[in-house]
């Protein structure tokens, strides 16, 4: 199957400071991504949809302007959280959307967001 | 997207097979049914999809009840490493560009 590069795994910061997570494509171009977030024992929330060349499409509730996405490319998108607080700790996912075949949706690993 | 129902949790013997249904009795004609999984820490997996026939592939089983309301998942030979929440999605192709809502899922814990 196709693969989708999350990167960093996890990472730990500081209250305040602004985090980027990178989203790859690795062997097809995606035109759309998706970011989501999980918490302990709960399913994926998605947060956003990213479209490559134009602005991100945020889920209701979700804060486009703390939560920065950014698609300039057909392999790459990245969401940024800015002004990381302690309850913006979570795991963050995202995924390619993969056309052929099905539609189907190939997933990142995941970052574990650690805000202190 | 119709609304899928999963009963939250399963077990299953390591050899035996896993058979996880949902229940999707709002679906639309045009509406597919798509199987993804999540290991402990790690991002979802796609497993398999379908319309209306039953589809196999090297991963699992799908089997669609013909008035399509319901469906099941079916891993033949159980082993420890598919322990993982699994997710059931209704959703039409073509439209929101593979947007999805997910649910739930069922937590199958596959025991020794």
């Amino acid at each position: 199957g196709a693969v989708v590069s999350q990167h960093p795994s996890w990472v730990i910061c500081k209250s305040g400071t602004s985090v980027k997570i990178e989203c790859r494509s690795l062997d097809f171009q995606a035109t759309t991504m998706f970011w989501y977030r999980q918490f302990p024992k709960q399913s994926l929330m998605l947060m956003a949809t990213s479209n490559e060349g134009s602005k991100a499409t945020y889920e209701q509730g979700v804060e486009k302007d703390k939560f920065l996405i950014n698609h300039a490319s057909l392999t790459l998108s990245t969401l940024t959280v800015t002004s990381a607080h302690p309850e913006d700790s979570s795991f963050y996912i995202c995924s390619a959307f993969f056309v052929r075949g099905g539609e189907k949706l190939f997933f990142g690993s995941g970052t574990q967001l650690s805000v202190l | 997207d119709a609304k899928t129902t999963q009963p939250p949790s399963m077990d299953c013997a390591e050899g035996r097979a896993a058979n996880l249904p949902c229940n999707h009795s709002t679906i639309s004609g045009n509406e597919y049914v798509y199987w993804y999984r999540q290991i402990h820490s790690q991002g979802p997996q796609y497993i398999i999809h379908g319309l209306k026939n039953n589809e196999t592939n090297e991963m699992a089983s799908l089997i669609i009840t013909e008035d399509r309301k319901s469906s099941t998942l079916i891993l033949p030979h159980a082993t420890l490493r598919d322990t993982a929440v699994y997710y059931c999605i209704v959703r039409v192709r073509n439209t929101n560009a593979g947007k999805s809502t997910f649910g739930d899922g069922t937590t199958l814990t596959v025991k020794p």
